[in-house]
């Protein structure tokens, strides 16, 4: 699975779009760029995927450049229960990954400020 | 409600004895994952298991056990040759047949004295 980069911490003031940037220049055709996020204390939370196109669901956006080399998380109207620690991870779909494992790095801190 | 339980929340431990962590899902998943988290890290894969009566091992299974004796229950045990058991625990579980998410539980919080 490709390595990712990702800044290890971000602010952004309540109601304002939170952009969470992630580099995986190693990244290969047929992996994926997911996000999870982990509020303290908690067990992360799956946020979206995507594999080249750009997509959307009801908690966020996911932009991949057309290198698929880096993608932004776009949280559109940040609030304060966003404030957690936010993963990019880059594996194959799990009928190809031998168990579906998942690879942690350290995320990005993301605090939401009033 | 559908969803992953662990129990208990927090658990206290005299080292030397072997503690197990639970982990029930009614999700009606076949794959079921443990991780470890150390402070300020991510998560790292101690074992998994894709069907009943199977399971592997992940990156850092030594001084962990688990069996997967019924689809709901992945329980792990934390022997006494886990050199530094103390972290948070977590356990999730995965529908094979969707290339998507992960559903996580809410964590033990291991504490060995």
């Amino acid at each position: 699975d490709a390595k990712t980069t990702q800044p290890p911490s971000m602010d952004c003031a309540e109601g304002r779009a939170a952009n969470l940037p992630c580099n995986h220049s190693t990244i290969s055709g047929n992996e994926y760029v997911y996000w999870y996020r982990q509020i303290h204390s908690q067990g992360p939370q799956y946020i979206i995927h995507g594999l080249k196109n750009n997509e959307t669901n009801e908690m966020a956006s996911l932009i991949i450049t057309e290198d698929r080399k880096s993608s932004t998380l776009i949280l559109p109207h940040a609030t304060l229960r966003d404030t957690a620690v936010y993963y990019c991870i880059v594996r194959v779909a799990p009928r190809h990954n031998q168990g579906g494992k998942l690879i942690f790095g350290q995320g990005t801190e993301l605090s939401v400020k009033p | 409600d559908g969803g992953i339980t662990q129990s208990p929340k927090y658990l206290f431990r005299k080292e030397g004895q072997n503690v197990t962590l639970s982990c029930e899902q009614n999700l009606n998943h076949d794959a079921m994952y443990w991780y470890r988290q150390d402070p300020g890290q991510g998560l790292r894969l101690i074992y998994y298991s894709q069907i009943v009566n199977d399971f592997q091992k992940g990156d850092i299974a030594e001084g962990y056990s688990v069996s997967r004796e019924k689809k709901e229950s992945f329980p792990l045990t934390v022997t006494s040759a886990q050199k530094n058991p103390t972290a948070f625990y977590l356990c999730a579980s995965r529908d094979r047949a969707r290339d998507n998410e992960q559903f996580f539980g809410p964590g033990t919080r291991l504490t060995v004295l």
